[in-house]
């Protein structure tokens, strides 16, 4: 079985512009997660999804924004790039909903310039 | 205070050492509790759940305080594949899931 699948893997993208990035969790899990992480830091959770409602969000500007989709994947669009935006974007899906341990994607590394 | 706070290390110890790690959380209402690994340049994998009563999983040892609000993670006989970070992380229910990691504690065990 697949794991979960982040799209892009890298990513550069210029101060001012909007960025999607894609996730597809394990085939059966319901409850998708987001997170930042910059170097050196552990990741700071963005939003949390489950059956496709919001159910968690993070200490994030409204530039950030997310959807889950009817087949469980997901996408989170970040407005407005600041430089302060470049880091490593992780998603993670979990069987048992809110409550569960995640697992993640190998993320979308993300440059601003 | 952070949400989540963890002793960033380094720690470095022989192998088949005892390694312990601590992890407090500020805020009681928090739920579920696990331990993650983060080798370098990947993605963090789930190590174990921690519960009130304790749970063991080969070497490696969780332990949740309510009380105290920490949670701990020994690691008995090191090795040296167990050198990476290692992060806690605390879900908390308020007005919606808060999933809160700590900076993650670096360990590297030396042959």
């Amino acid at each position: 079985d697949a794991g979960v699948t982040q799209s892009p893997t890298h990513l550069i993208k210029t101060r001012g512009q909007q960025v999607t990035l894609r996730c597809s969790p394990i085939s059966g899990h319901k409850s998708v997660s987001w997170y930042q992480q910059v170097l050196g830091q552990g990741p700071q959770f963005i939003f949390q999804y489950y059956e496709k409602e919001e159910r968690g969000r993070g200490n994030f500007p409204d530039r950030f924004s997310a959807r889950q989709f009817p087949n469980y994947s997901s996408e989170l669009n970040v407005n407005a790039l600041l430089l302060g935006d470049s880091a490593l974007y992780l998603c993670a899906s979990s069987l048992q909903g809110p409550q569960g341990g995640y697992t993640f994607g190998s993320g979308t590394r993300l440059t601003v310039v | 205070r952070k949400e989540v706070e963890q002793d960033p290390g380094p720690f470095n110890v022989p192998e088949g050492a005892t390694v312990a790690f601590n992890c407090t959380y500020s805020n009681s209402a928090s739920q579920s509790f696990f331990w993650y690994r983060q080798d370098c340049r990947k993605e963090p994998k789930l190590l174990m759940s921690v519960y009130s009563s304790g749970n063991e999983d080969g070497r490696f040892t969780a332990q949740l305080n309510r009380a105290s609000q920490y949670i701990s993670l020994l690691i008995r006989d090191s090795k040296l594949s167990d050198s990476a970070t290692y992060l806690c992380v605390v879900n908390m229910f308020s007005t919606g899931n808060q999933f809160y990691f700590g900076t993650g504690t670096s360990l590297t065990v030396i042959p």
